[in-house]
């Protein structure tokens, strides 16, 4: 039973470029959530998604990112015209239903490092 | 709304030697409670977790856990760390009464000596 995949690990952008990270759920899961850890942080929350819906992106940047979790395929995070700020790792966890609501445990991918150059 | 509170950044330990990594809470609302370990380069791995029941929870690797109401506190102990311990321990919390946002306190580094 494959865990959370995430791809690709290692992402190096230049100012300006778009990143785009895939994130696939463990089977059966159909809750994604994305955080990042920026260097010598703990994770923040970003966004929550259900296949195709967003259920909470309050912690997303207003501008340049964005999130989608189609019927079909990965959860893709997407960031515009990246900046070095947003260098960082960029984790997805998946669980099955209401995650930790109902005392389930969101599982972690291996993230994705993102450089901007 | 929900923080953690990870009162050590580092933590140096020798071999064999017992750990504490401290972490405090605030919340309004009822909460769970984890812990996950991150190893160099990797994802977060969930040690444990505190859904409802015996406030002393039991983990991998040997990790345990006590929650404390009172004290808004859910420590992590280990009796006896390897070297293969060295490595980020993050406490986090999600809020029983919503959905599943988990916040993550600022992590904790474990170096184990040799």
């Amino acid at each position: 039973n494959a865990g959370v995949m995430q791809n690709p690990r290692h992402l190096v952008r230049r100012r300006g470029q778009e990143a785009r990270l895939r994130c696939s759920p463990m089977k059966g899961h159909s809750h994604v959530y994305w955080y990042r850890q920026l260097p010598e942080e703990g994770l923040k929350f970003m966004v929550y998604l259900q296949k195709e819906n967003i259920i909470d992106e309050s912690g997303m940047p207003k501008e340049r990112f964005s999130a989608e979790f189609p019927k079909e395929g990965p959860s893709i995070l997407r960031i515009q015209q990246v900046v070095r700020g947003d260098s960082a790792a960029y984790f997805c966890a998946s669980s099955p239903s209401a995650g930790a609501r109902v005392g389930d445990t969101q599982y972690f991918g291996p993230g994705t490092r993102l450089t901007v150059l | 709304a929900q923080s953690v509170t990870q009162l050590d950044s580092q933590v140096p330990v020798f071999e064999e030697a017992p750990v504490e990594l401290r972490c405090n809470y605030s919340s309004s609302v009822s909460v769970y409670l984890f812990w996950y370990v991150q190893y160099p380069n990797q994802g977060l791995q969930l040690l444990l977790k505190y859904l409802s029941g015996s406030t002393l929870v039991k983990g991998i690797n040997g990790f345990e856990a006590e929650f404390n109401k009172s004290q808004t506190s859910f420590h992590l102990r280990k009796p006896s760390v390897h070297i293969s311990d060295t490595a980020e321990y993050f406490c986090a919390v999600s809020d029983q009464t919503s959905y599943d946002k988990v916040i993550f306190g600022p992590g904790t580094s474990l170096s184990v000596i040799p």
